[in-house]
C-alpha cells in the first residue's frame, strides 16, 4: 500500500522559514508527480504546488509563488516543501499527495499531514 | 484562475436516502481534444486526509462503493449518493485539474437526518 509520511511541521515565527518533507515508500517515486496541499484548521482544502515526476516542471499557487519551492529526490524517494517569509495565514496541515497518473493529476494517496503554525 | 463553488454548503439526509451535491467552475474544465472533463470529487471525514472519489467527473476510483457517482460536463457538475450510509458523513471537495493553479471548491459537509 503506497505510504506518504510527512514531516517537519512545527511553530515558527512570521518571516522565518521552515522545510517540510515527505518520505515516500510502496510505489515507484519516479514515475508520479506529487502535490502539497494544505488545509488551515477548521478550513477548506488549498491546493499548493505540485511537482512533475522527474521535477523538471513546478507549479505553485499565486498565494505562496515566490515563497515557497516544491521539490524531490528521487534516489531518496522524498519530496520537499522549502517555505520562506511565512505568514500568519500560512498556518495549516500541509499534506503531500500523489498524483494518479501522469494523464490524471487528481491526488489518489495522501499523507496524514503534517501541522505547521506560524505565530510570534 | 478557475473558481470552484458547491452548493449547498451542507445537507442532511435520512439513512438510505439520496444525496446530491453541485459543483460549478467558473470556467469550462472540459478539454476538447481528448473530451474529458478535468474534475475530481473527495471525501474527508474528521480527522483524516482526503480521499479520492471520482476522476474525469465521473470515473470511479478503484473500491469506491457504486452508490456514489458523478456527472456533469464544462461548468456544471454533480456528485451523487445514492443510499446514504452512515460512513458517508463527511464533509465532500470537489476540485478541478484542468489548469494551474488547481482550485478545490469550498466544500459540502454532509450530515445524517
Amino acid at each position: 500500500q503506497v505510504q506518504l509520511v510527512e514531516s517537519g511541521g512545527g511553530v515558527v515565527q512570521p518571516g522565518r522559514s521552515l522545510r517540510l518533507s515527505c518520505a515516500a515508500s510502496k510505489f515507484t517515486f519516479s514515475s508520479y508527480g506529487i502535490h502539497w496541499v494544505r488545509q488551515a484548521p477548521g478550513k477548506g482544502l488549498e491546493w499548493v504546488a505540485v511537482i512533475s515526476s522527474d521535477g523538471n516542471d513546478e507549479y505553485y499557487a499565486d498565494s505562496v509563488k515566490g515563497r515557497f519551492t516544491i521539490s524531490r529526490d528521487n534516489s531518496k524517494n522524498t519530496l520537499y516543501l522549502q517555505m520562506t517569509s511565512l505568514k500568519t495565514e500560512d498556518s495549516a496541515v500541509y499534506y503531500c499527495a500523489k498524483a494518479r497518473g501522469s494523464e490524471t493529476p487528481a491526488a489518489d494517496y495522501w499523507g496524514q499531514g503534517t501541522l505547521v503554525t506560524v505565530s510570534s | 484562475d478557475i473558481v470552484m463553488t458547491q452548493s449547498p454548503d451542507s445537507l442532511a439526509v435520512s439513512l438510505g436516502e439520496r444525496a446530491t451535491i453541485s459543483c460549478k467552475s467558473s470556467q469550462s474544465v472540459l478539454y476538447s481534444s481528448n473530451n474529458k472533463n478535468y474534475l475530481a470529487w473527495y471525501q474527508q471525514k474528521p480527522g483524516q486526509p482526503p480521499k479520492l472519489l471520482i476522476y474525469w467527473a465521473s470515473t470511479r476510483e478503484s473500491g469506491v462503493p457504486n452508490r456514489f457517482s458523478g456527472s456533469g460536463s464544462g461548468t456544471d457538475f454533480t456528485l451523487t449518493i445514492s443510499s446514504l450510509q452512515a460512513e458517508d458523513v463527511a464533509v465532500y471537495y470537489c476540485q478541478q485539474y484542468y489548469s494551474t493553479p488547481q482550485t478545490f471548491g469550498p466544500g459540502t459537509k454532509v450530515e445524517i437526518k
